[in-house]
């Protein structure tokens, strides 16, 4: 079964401050991957997502997450982090496999303070 | 477009009695799942269904949890009998599917509570 790892659990940091969290996958096949984000309080929301193609990929409100398949693993970044980023950051990865099969596996999160 | 929709948005009951979570997935949208998130365990997925038929439900954590979706509009998630442990927000999703490709669309969650 695959799997996925959020090295970081909590992360502080200043306002304008540079963000990578870390996320690795177990899984050798094809797959589809995405960031999720979670503000104080509210539902999951898609920040962005990689199927193929350009492994570079933008999300929206300035996040970018890097796809590197010999290392597993799709970081997310963002240059300059606000104080309205505080949130739950959540890594998932789809295994491709057959039609209408559903492998979905989140990570247990980054949660992701801003100071002011 | 509504998104998708869970009722109640808070429940607090005693253990021991049911409690029954609803969803409304988007229209169109053919993956519906049923998430469960805690502070130890995260987000553990318990089932999700395809066209109305239920696909993978090995997270649902033992027969007191059963999911059933009667119409491609409408799902329920039971607890019978509720237990202490079992608090927690439980998270509907729907998705258009396309092998896993289309993100999926969370509601607002129902925050369970069992004393």
């Amino acid at each position: 079964a695959q799997s996925v790892s959020q090295h970081n659990h909590h992360v502080i940091l200043s306002e304008a401050a540079s963000l990578e969290l870390g996320c690795n996958y177990s899984y050798g096949g094809t797959v589809n991957l995405f960031w999720y984000v979670q503000y104080p309080g509210q539902h999951l929301q898609l920040l962005l997502k990689y199927f193929s193609g350009d492994p570079l990929v933008k999300g929206i409100k300035g996040f970018e997450a890097e796809f590197i398949k010999s290392k597993f693993s799709f970081n997310l970044r963002k240059p300059s982090v606000q104080w309205s980023d505080t949130a739950e950051y959540f890594c998932a990865v789809n295994a491709v496999s057959g039609a209408g099969s559903y492998q979905l596996t989140f990570g247990k999160g980054t949660k992701l303070s801003v100071i002011p | 477009d509504a998104g998708v929709i869970q009722s109640p948005r808070h429940e607090v009951t005693e253990m021991g009695q049911e409690v029954t979570l609803r969803c409304k997935p988007i229209s169109g949208h053919d993956y519906l799942f049923w998430y469960r998130q805690t502070m130890m365990r995260g987000l553990e997925l318990l089932i999700y269904f395809n066209n109305n038929v239920p696909i993978d439900d090995s997270g649902m954590p033992e027969d007191r949890f059963s999911a059933k979706m009667p119409n491609a509009s409408f799902s329920t998630l039971k607890i019978q009998p509720s237990e202490p442990r079992d608090s927690a927000v439980y998270f509907c999703a729907s998705s258009s599917g396309d092998r896993g490709s289309s993100p999926l669309h969370f509601g607002n969650g129902t925050r369970l509570t069992v004393t």
